[in-house]
């Protein structure tokens, strides 16, 4: 079955610091993919996603990701964390057409940044 | 053009009460999809519409829970009787395809007292 995994449940940095936040993914193909955010009391923003070409992706807010067929994974990064960006984060897979409608998250990395 | 939009914000309802949530999805979008948060927990799948024709409802998790969508555009989640393990945050969802990408409206924020 498919699913998505992040395995950091809570990560805290300090402001100004590099920021990697890990998802690795289980589905029978390549799958779209997506980074979403949701600051307190604020919905979901989709930070970036990946469909196909490069493998690279840039991202609102100063995010990338990179997409990793071989592992499987599709990490998050940023080189210099700003407070604001203290928030939730769900890598998501999905959705595939007629078979798979929905999008399916991962269980979300909390992240803290210490000024 | 407007995204998509929910409403209310937030509720707060107490243990055995009704509450029904709204969901106006982008204009043109046939496929609106719900999604919950409950406390603590994943982000998962409740239903999916193709118009007004209900194509997945594999995530609703109880017969408390009824989803509508009449004409095919705005859609609505009651949800009676209201039971403390509802609280959560209600996220719907709109697409052009059923294979394109799902936009996100703000999300309803339910407590149950």
């Amino acid at each position: 079955a498919q699913s998505v995994t992040q395995p950091d449940i809570h990560i805290t940095v300090s402001e100004g610091a590099s920021l990697e936040l890990r998802c690795n993914y289980s589905y029978g193909a390549t799958p779209y993919l997506f980074w979403y955010v949701q600051s307190p009391g604020q919905g979901l923003q989709l930070l970036l996603k990946y469909f196909s070409g490069d493998t690279l992706v840039q991202g609102i807010k100063g995010f990338e990701a990179e997409f990793k067929r071989s592992q499987s994974s599709f990490n998050l990064r940023k080189p210099s964390v700003h407070w604001s960006d203290a928030a939730e984060y769900f890598c998501a897979v999905g959705p595939l057409g007629t078979s798979y409608d929905k999008v399916i998250f991962g269980p979300g990395t909390s992240l803290s940044v210490i000024p | 053009e407007a995204g998509v939009t929910q409403f209310p914000s937030h509720s707060v309802i107490e243990k055995g009460q009704t509450v029904t949530l709204r969901c106006d999805p982008i204009s043109g979008h046939d496929n609106l999809y719900w999604y919950r948060r409950v406390m603590g927990k994943e982000i998962k799948f409740l239903l999916h519409f193709v118009k007004e024709s209900k194509q997945d409802e594999s995530g609703m998790p109880n017969n408390r829970f009824l989803a509508e969508r009449t004409g095919g555009t705005y859609s609505t989640l009651k949800v009676q009787p209201a039971e403390l393990e509802d609280s959560g945050v209600y996220f719907c969802a709109s697409s052009r395809d059923r294979s394109g990408e799902q936009y996100f409206g703000p999300g309803t924020r339910l407590t149950v007292t």
